[in-house]
């Protein structure tokens, strides 16, 4: 079945510019999650998703960060005013019950934001 | 604080070894999951281990989990090329928490 997709695949914009980052989670999954990946890093969480509750937004570095899950399905992060230091894959994941080893975590192809 | 470490950052060994990655972390848990991520790739799903001295196998890797310990390793037996990427554990809290990663080359 279908996985996890993100859109853009690539983005790269001029600093002070607001970017958003799309991310289509499987379909019935309940968990989303947002992390961000620094070239040759491990993953950093950002925020977390879960059905109707309130998110989960421990790991959003700073007020420049918000994102939105619409419907229970997708899910957009806004950068705004982006910065140099922006500059990451951002990876969306989803997890949910609907086949495969019990709370895996289904990553995207990611985003790769480019800030010049 | 939350952490995960991995023991070694970097892993380069010849065709047909074994060897062991470690996998540390620092509260409590009973699920540990390995992840593989392929360059440029994204992250896929190795195993999920689920309870102490859970041991899972899927061709050259073997996984296992001591919550005693707090340790998780990743056994390689007779490494082959293809097995050269990027292997990530996390444990689940409240959240998932990630290792910094073991990047692993096989050589011929």
């Amino acid at each position: 079945g279908a996985g996890v997709s993100q859109s853009p695949s690539n983005k790269v914009t001029e600093k002070g510019k607001d970017v958003e980052l799309r991310c289509d989670p499987i379909s019935g999954h309940t968990a989303l999650y947002w992390y961000r990946q620094s070239l040759g890093q491990g993953l950093e969480f950002l925020i977390y998703f879960q059905g109707n509750s309130a998110p989960d937004k421990s790991g959003l570095p700073s007020d420049r960060f918000s994102a939105e899950r619409t419907g229970g399905s997708v899910s957009t992060l806004t950068i705004q005013r982006t910065q140099q230091e922006d500059s990451a894959v951002y990876l969306c994941a989803s997890r949910g019950r609907s086949g495969g080893p019990p709370d895996t975590q289904y990553f995207g192809p990611g985003t790769r934001l480019t800030v010049l | 604080e939350l952490k995960v470490e991995q023991n070694p950052l970097f892993l380069s060994m010849q065709e047909g070894k074994n060897y062991t990655i470690y996998c540390n972390y620092s509260t409590t848990s009973d699920r540990l999951y390995w992840y593989r991520q392929d360059p440029g790739k994204s992250l896929e799903s190795l195993f999920v281990l689920l309870s102490n001295g859970a041991v899972k196998q899927e061709g050259r890797l073997m996984a296992s989990l001591d919550t005693k310990a707090r340790l998780s390793t990743l056994h390689i037996t007779a490494a082959v090329h293809d097995l050269s990427a990027t292997y990530f554990c996390a444990y689940y809290g409240q959240n998932f928490v990630f290792g910094p990663g073991t990047r692993l080359s096989v050589l011929p």
